[in-house]
């Protein structure tokens, strides 16, 4: 019963091409979303979050989508670069989680120079 | 600036033996999340404590497991009678309040039972 789904186990870019990775879920509570960034023997990094009531939040090169009709977000990286190689975690929370997240299984990114 | 301070990084134990997972949150966070990374998988959330309180505790097994968080001094996960299983990384988060995006994670502590 897994609430966040992350179907690609890995994507390979291009240096310099768009990196989409995609996040799925299926509770209509969750009303917070964030992508986490995970390198090997480290913890994960926030890199960025959107709220439900938005569809679109941008920080520099990196963009996250929510459709929330079709229970859907994505992360964009753009340009790519090889430092952004890493594992990513899409995860979820609602209002009565108490900041509990559930992650997804994660996607990992490899950049190629 | 200390960030999550989690130790030992690495733990190996035999099955039977009792872990602890110590877990330092940030300077001025008083709010700690444990997570389960297995193999392959996400994390899962635990168990979440502020100072002497467990708040949300859905996440743990029922047994062989417990967390506090004591006035002074870490966070600590304790596994009793460690199994094959319990084999995973084991990731702590702090935040100065409630909600994911405040959330600093440690390093983590990758639990190896032989």
């Amino acid at each position: 019963d897994q609430q966040v789904k992350q179907n690609s186990p890995s994507l390979s870019v291009q240096e310099g091409r768009i990196s989409i990775l995609n996040c799925d879920y299926t509770n209509s509570m969750f009303d917070y979303f964030l992508w986490y960034k995970k390198y090997p023997a480290e913890g994960p990094t926030f890199l960025i979050s959107i709220s439900s009531i938005k569809d679109k939040n941008e920080d520099g090169r990196f963009t996250v989508f929510l459709n929330k009709s079709a229970k859907h977000l994505s992360l964009h990286i753009v340009p790519s670069q090889p430092g952004d190689s890493a594992v990513y975690f899409c995860a979820a929370s609602y209002g009565g989680s108490q900041g509990n997240l559930i992650f997804g299984k994660g996607t990992k990114l490899s950049v190629k120079p | 600036n200390a960030g999550v301070m989690q130790n030992p990084r690495h733990l190996v134990r035999r099955r039977g033996q009792e872990a602890r997972l110590r877990c330092s949150p940030m300077k001025g966070h008083s709010h700690v999340y444990w997570y389960r990374q297995l193999p392959e998988e996400g994390l899962k959330f635990m168990v979440y404590l502020q100072k002497e309180n467990i708040i949300d505790e859905s996440g743990m097994p029922k047994e062989r497991f417990s967390a506090e968080f004591p006035k002074e001094g870490p966070s600590i996960l304790r596994i009793q009678q460690v199994v094959r299983g319990d084999s995973a990384a084991y990731f702590c988060a702090s935040s100065p309040g409630v909600g994911g995006e405040g959330y600093t994670f440690g390093s983590g502590t990758r639990l190896t039972v032989v």
